[in-house]
């Protein structure tokens, strides 16, 4: 299986802040990387797709960059609503897996 | 708009099974798979297994295959997840989600079943 080691496992950051996630795996998943958002009680929304590709939807403030083993989800300019928890997910291979999340609070 | 409605909360007991449903609507239900997805407290999220509802096929966790049956009504355009021989570790919110034409990332999800094992 795939690993996936996310970092932060919690943030605390200011309004208008700039935050970045990590999200390591185990080898080359080749971009095939998404990230979700989590609200409390909620479902997971996905933000991001391929690494860097926009949701439809998703907030301008909300990007993702990487290659290889590498993956972040970059929050510009942070608001109230993005308090949430952040999950990274591999589909390059099964099975699929997860990061263990990065709770955000502002 | 794509909507999936699932079941609701399950009080079970240990060694019994459980059914939940997830009720699509808003789009072709045979034309895309069908994933499920475990979330127990404060923890991450675990993937269970998928299902093609077209022609039922279903493609599974190594780790769920002897825990979990996935099928799929086409007449109803419902999902269903049983899950058997019910430990505590099995107590969790399970999710039902859609992807984006198999590619495996989840652009739709239901709101979720938690499923309770106690006594």
């Amino acid at each position: 299986d795939i690993q996936m080691t996310q970092s932060p496992a919690s943030l605390s950051a200011s309004l208008g802040e700039t935050v970045t996630i990590e999200c390591r795996t185990s080898e080359d998943i080749h971009n095939a990387l998404a990230w979700y958002q989590q609200k409390p009680g909620r479902s997971p929304q996905l933000l991001i797709y391929n690494a860097n590709s926009f949701h439809t939807g998703v907030p301008s403030r909300f990007s993702g960059s990487g290659s290889g083993t590498q993956y972040s989800l970059k929050i510009n300019s942070l608001q109230s609503e993005d308090v949430a928890s952040y999950f990274c997910q591999q589909y390059y291979d099964y099975p699929l897996t997860f990061g263990s999340g990065t709770k955000l609070e502002i | 708009q794509v909507q999936l409605q699932q079941s609701g909360a399950e009080l079970v007991k240990p060694g019994s099974s459980v059914r939940i449903s997830c009720k699509a609507s808003g789009y072709t239900f045979t034309s895309y798979d069908m994933h499920w997805i475990k979330q127990q407290p404060g923890n991450g999220l675990e993937w269970i297994g998928w299902i093609y509802p077209g022609n039922g096929h279903a493609k599974y966790n190594q780790k769920f295959s002897e825990k979990a049956t996935l099928t799929a009504d086409k007449s109803s355009s419902t999902a269903y997840m049983q899950l058997s021989s019910l430990t505590s570790e099995d107590s969790a919110v399970y999710f039902c989600a859609r992807d984006y034409s198999g590619s495996n990332w989840f652009t739709y999800w239901g709101q979720g079943t938690l499923v309770t094992v106690s006594s």
